[in-house]
């Protein structure tokens, strides 16, 4: 069985910073793109970044360009973001996907909350 | 950006109704590379449909996907009680990847 589990939200204030993980199991991790999608409170959900199978190519939207840098570890099967200089803007639910744009699964997600 | 507007914003149909939704993009969505999700409250979203009109793994024929270039439908042909959700469009056609605001389809 396919699984993906999201850690590492939590509350930071503006200016900082935090990791999220996701662990895979139930697939070969390494043969997978994969993503992150986020969804702020009440709203829709907004694609943030995505990595090839080897780390090799990575895509972000633009409004987080700069600050997020989105990782893989193949022997571990998992998947990371790591989110400096946050904003009030970037609260919202974390959800990883397998696969590079459509996501055939989807993590439970891990909240992140930007505020002072 | 390709911009994806979604319509009805809201949609209240009854069970055994037939419901259509619109997504619509600014621009042509290459390669009919546009998926669906359905949103329950306090779940993540499941894969629908991709490109365009393929069903993902178990999903019930009642779902099908239609459209090209610009337009594109999801069509559910008759609503059963755990299809009332939010509905969201995603295009995939560009190496920026972007969703429609989505379609809430509450009971009647």
């Amino acid at each position: 069985e396919v699984q993906l589990v999201e850690s590492g939200g939590g509350l930071v204030q503006p200016g900082g910073s935090l990791r999220l993980s996701c662990a895979a199991s139930g697939f070969t991790f390494s043969s997978y793109w994969m993503s992150w999608v986020r969804q702020a409170p009440g709203k829709g959900l907004e694609w943030v970044a995505n990595i090839k199978q080897d780390g090799s190519e990575k895509y972000y939207v633009d409004s987080v360009k700069g600050r997020f840098t989105i990782s893989r570890d193949n022997a571990k099967n998992s998947l990371y973001l790591q989110m400096n200089s946050l904003r009030a803007e970037d609260t919202a639910v974390y959800y990883c996907a397998r696969g590079a744009y459509v996501g055939d699964y989807w993590g439970q997600g891990t909240l992140v909350t930007v505020s002072s | 950006e390709i911009v994806l507007t979604q319509s009805p914003g809201t949609l209240s149909l009854s069970p055994g109704e037939r419901a259509t939704l619109s997504c619509r993009a600014s621009q042509s969505v290459s390669s009919s590379y546009l998926a669906w999700y359905q949103q329950k409250p306090g779940q993540a979203p499941r894969l629908l449909i991709y490109g365009a009109s393929s069903r993902a793994t178990g999903i019930p024929d009642r779902f099908s996907g239609s459209g090209s270039g610009t337009d594109f439908t999801l069509t559910i042909s008759r609503l059963e009680p755990e299809d009332f959700a939010v509905y969201y469009c995603q295009q995939y056609g560009s190496s920026r990847s972007t969703f429609g605001q989505g379609t809430k389809l509450e009971i009647k």
